[in-house]
């Protein structure tokens, strides 16, 4: 069974300050894919990332960047500088290797960023 | 703008009614799926179509019946649904694959009088 944790429902945050999403799955296959997804109030999931299992490569991109450490099994993802644009749900996702595209999500966390 | 166009934004119907409900992606892409969300959950997977085949039905009520008529389109026909049906229909498009990321369309509101 998968299971992906966001323990952090909530965070509020000032414009300008950096944070970070928490994010820790449990899963037995030994290939797997994590993503991260912004919801915004509009409605759409926006993709983010895609890490696969075997590459535990770190990432940035502009603001944005992932750590991802398969020893703790967390997929973490920081927002440096944050604007209030990136006020949005985040929900973090694990798909098994296989051919079907079955995303198991995490409960979300609520981003809110202060002007 | 989204690659992945639903229609309608919103909805709403009595539970006597059958509506329909309509997504479109022009990327090429031959999976495509459905997911229900309620507020402040994450979203739920309903069905899966690879290759306009059904692939995944996650024990849906037969009262939401999928259809994909060709590789671009995915509909959702409802029929005779209740009160706690009323939620977030997010239809979203990729690659075949479970490493493919999925795109999503804006969803339809869907409220059940």
């Amino acid at each position: 069974a998968q299971k992906v944790t966001q323990a952090q429902t909530e965070i509020s945050v000032v414009e300008k300050e950096d944070v970070t999403l928490d994010c820790v799955y449990e899963t037995r296959d030994t290939t797997y894919y994590l993503f991260w997804y912004k919801q915004p109030p509009s409605g759409e999931l926006v993709f983010l990332i895609r890490r696969n299992s075997f590459d535990e490569q770190n990432e940035i991109s502009g603001r944005y960047s992932w750590n991802f450490q398969k020893s703790t099994s967390s997929f973490n993802f920081t927002i440096t500088a944050s604007q209030v644009v990136d006020s949005a749900v985040y929900f973090c996702a694990l798909s098994r290797g296989t051919s079907y595209g079955k995303l198991t999500f995490g409960q979300g966390t609520i981003l809110t960023v202060h002007p | 703008d989204t690659e992945v166009t639903q229609t309608p934004k919103h909805l709403v119907m009595g539970m006597t009614n059958k509506k329909s409900l309509k997504c479109e992606q022009h990327m090429g892409h031959r999976a495509m799926y459905w997911y229900k969300q309620k507020a402040k959950k994450p979203p739920e997977l309903m069905f899966v179509y690879s290759y306009e085949k059904l692939s995944i039905n996650e024990s849906v009520p037969s009262r939401f019946s999928p259809e994909c008529p060709n590789s671009s389109l995915l509909n959702l026909h409802l029929h005779a649904l209740q009160p706690e049906d009323s939620a977030l229909y997010l239809c979203a498009s990729s690659q075949v694959g479970g490493h493919q990321p999925q795109h999503f369309g804006d969803g339809t509101r869907l409220s059940i009088l």
